[in-house]
C-alpha cells in the first residue's frame, strides 16, 4: 500500500534550535496537511496545500512556523525558534482533490521533544 | 462552536465479540465522514468512510452508521481482535477541513 512518509520520526533538540520536518506525500495526491497532535488539544490543523499553493495555514503560528512545498514529492514544516511548548506529534497527511470528498491517509509522525 | 464529539472516551471489549463505537456531530451541512484507526506511535488509518446521501456503508467487518435526524455516528466492529485495540476517531469533513472528535479508546481482552 502506498503511505505518505515523514522524516524524521524523533527529534530531540534545545530550544532555540530550528527545527525542519518532511514530508513525502503519496504520488498522485495533489493535497497535503499538516496538523499537530497532544493530549491537551487533539489533532489540530496547521497548513493546508493543494497543487502545492499554500491555500490555509490559520492554524500555524506566523511568527516561528512556516510550511512549504518545493516540489509534488516534498512538503517542509520549519520551526524557527523552536519553544519548548512546541513539543508534540506532527503528522502529514495527503489527500487527492477530485471535487468529491475523499480521505486523507496520514504519516506516521515525527515526535518532536524541545528541552 | 460546532464540534465533532465522541460519547464515551474509553470501551473494553472481550475478543470475540462485537464493539460500537459512537459520535455526535453538530453541523448539520456535514456531508462526509471518516472513521480512523490510531495505534500508539503510528498516525490515524483510515478505515471506512460515509457520505450523507448514505445511512450505511460496511467494509471488511467494520459497518457505519449514520442518523442525520440525530447527528449521530456509529462504528460497529464485528468479532474485535487484539489487532482492533487503539483509539478511534471519527471526523467531520467540512469543506476540506477535518474536525475529529476525541477519540474512543478500544481496549480487547482477551
Amino acid at each position: 500500500d502506498a503511505r505518505v512518509t515523514q522524516t524524521p520520526r524523533h527529534k530531540v533538540t534545545e530550544m532555540g534550535q530550528e527545527v525542519t520536518m518532511r514530508c513525502q506525500p503519496i504520488l498522485g495526491h495533489n493535497t497535503v496537511f499538516w496538523y499537530r497532535q497532544t493530549m491537551m488539544q487533539g489533532l489540530e490543523l496547521l497548513a493546508y496545500f493543494r497543487n502545492r499553493a499554500p491555500l490555509d495555514d490559520s492554524g500555524m503560528p506566523k511568527d516561528r512556523f512556516s510550511a512549504e512545498m518545493p516540489d509534488a514529492t516534498l512538503a517542509t514544516l520549519k520551526i524557527q525558534p523552536s519553544e519548548p511548548r512546541d513539543s508534540a506529534v506532527y503528522f502529514c497527511a495527503s489527500g487527492r482533490d477530485t471535487g468529491f470528498n475523499q480521505p486523507q491517509h496520514f504519516g506516521d509522525g515525527t515526535r518532536l521533544s524541545i528541552l | 462552536g460546532e464540534s465533532v464529539g465522541l460519547h464515551l472516551p474509553t470501551l473494553s471489549v472481550q475478543e470475540g465479540d462485537n464493539s460500537i463505537i459512537n459520535c455526535a456531530y453538530s453541523n448539520s451541512a456535514s456531508d462526509y465522514f471518516i472513521w480512523y484507526k490510531q495505534e500508539s506511535g503510528k498516525g490515524p488509518q483510515f478505515i471506512i468512510d460515509i457520505r450523507s446521501n448514505m445511512d450505511k456503508r460496511q467494509g471488511q467487518r467494520v459497518t457505519v452508521l449514520l442518523n442525520k435526524t440525530v447527528k449521530h455516528l456509529s462504528l460497529q466492529i464485528a468479532a474485535t481482535q487484539p489487532g482492533d485495540s487503539a483509539v478511534y476517531f471519527c471526523a467531520e469533513n467540512t469543506g476540506y477541513k477535518l474536525s475529529f472528535g476525541a477519540g474512543t479508546t478500544v481496549t480487547v481482552r482477551a
